[in-house]
Formats: C-alpha cells, sequence, structure tokens
C-alpha cells in the first residue's frame, strides 16, 4: 500500500462538470502538493499548502491535516483541463513522496 | 516552459549503450533532482545535488551515474541499462534543497532500453 493514495484513478467528465480529486495519506507531513502533468510529460506546481484552502481560478484546494486528506477541485471544466493530476506530501521537511496519480479526460 | 530544458526528449538505447540524459536550468535554483516516472508508479526520486554537492542517493543501481558540474547543469550517464530501466526520466530544480520549495520540472526524456 502507498503512503499517499489518489482516487479516483480515472475521471472522465464532460465540459463544465465539477470536478474532484482526492488524496489521502498515511504519513505525518508538513504541507502537501498538487501537481499537473500534460500528455508531453511535463510537470507543473499548481498548489502548495499545509492548512485551509487555496484557490487558483477555477482550481481551489483544501487539505486537512488532521484527517490526513486533501481535495483538488475543478469548476467548470473544460478539455484543456485533462491531464493526470499527482498529489505529494512533504515528509520529514525536505521529502516528497508522490501518489500515482489521477488520469483526468474532459470531453466537449 | 518552465525554465528547466531536458535533452533529448525521446531516446532508444540498446542494453550495451552508453548514453548519457542532460537537464539544463535557467531560473537559478541551487538544488536539481532526477525522477524516474513508470506507467502506474509513482514519481521516485533517485538522486539530488544541493549547490552541486549529491545529497541523496536513493539506492539507485550502479548502471546509472549522475553528475552535476556546476549548479545550472545536471547530467544522468546511463551503461548497461535493462529493459526495466525504460521509463519517463523527469529532472526538476528548486531554489533551495527541500520539500518546502516548489519545484519546477523539465519535459522529460522518454527512454526505452531494447
Amino acid at each position: 500500500k502507498n503512503e499517499v493514495e489518489q482516487s479516483p484513478q480515472n475521471l472522465t467528465a464532460q465540459e463544465g462538470e465539477f470536478i474532484t480529486i482526492n488524496c489521502s495519506y498515511s504519513v505525518g507531513i508538513s504541507a502537501l502538493h498538487w501537481l499537473q502533468q500534460h500528455p508531453g510529460g511535463g510537470i507543473v506546481s499548481l498548489f502548495m499548502l499545509s492548512s485551509g484552502k487555496k484557490k487558483h481560478g477555477r482550481l481551489i484546494a483544501t487539505i486537512n491535516i488532521q484527517e490526513k486528506h486533501s481535495s483538488l477541485h475543478i469548476t467548470a471544466s473544460h478539455p484543456r483541463d485533462s491531464a493526470v493530476y499527482i498529489c505529494a506530501v512533504v515528509y520529514n521537511t525536505d521529502k516528497l513522496i508522490f501518489g500515482t496519480g489521477t488520469r483526468l479526460q474532459v470531453f466537449p | 516552459e518552465t525554465g528547466v530544458t531536458q535533452t533529448p526528449r525521446h531516446l532508444v538505447m540498446g542494453m550495451t549503450n552508453k548514453k548519457s540524459l542532460k537537464c539544463e536550468q535557467h531560473l537559478g535554483h541551487n538544488a536539481m533532482y532526477w525522477y524516474k516516472q513508470s506507467a502506474k508508479k509513482p514519481l521516485e526520486l533517485m538522486f539530488v545535488y544541493s549547490l552541486e554537492e549529491r545529497v541523496e542517493n536513493n539506492s539507485v543501481p550502479s548502471r546509472f551515474s549522475p553528475e552535476c558540474p556546476n549548479s545550472s547543469h545536471l547530467f544522468l550517464h546511463l551503461h548497461t541499462l535493462q529493459p526495466e530501466d525504460s521509463a519517463l526520466y523527469l529532472c526538476a530544480s528548486s531554489r533551495v534543497r527541500g520539500g518546502w520549495h516548489e519545484q519546477y520540472f523539465g519535459p522529460g526524456t522518454r527512454l526505452t532500453v531494447t
């Protein structure tokens, strides 16, 4: 069992739908990253958060440290949001542990 | 464009070949990383360099040999690889070493070992 679990593994949606991707972890952490990986392979950082909630455009990330859980929400999804979304937790200050990712496809 | 470039983008090599992957960052960062991404597996950290010194080596086989000649460049030298080494190899950099700092990733090198 991975220390960082994401669900669902695969997700399809129609354009405009509200999307939620979940990340659960079993270790004590100090922060959590959400990353986006497009089909070409490159990865970009979306958020880093250690408590509460952050919003950037149509993306919202929340974290509950006590429950060891984070969610990434996408409002008004669009085909260009199709990507793999990866959760990574900050463990022991300097180590990152990655989830296996959630593959999202948004259809027009 | 993240400011981190990798070459080549694709590489096919035989098990007896020797090749090198190159990573360059134009961000003035002091830490650089090599990751391996295999299908359906989480990213695996291979090596970490901080201020050109290797600070982490996560039990990577000796057929992978990193080199960091300066803070802008990172190489991964490959020799006598195995088919199971086929994967996407990603380079990343951050301002300083540590999980609290945003990492900027390159586009990756897709490696196929035949």
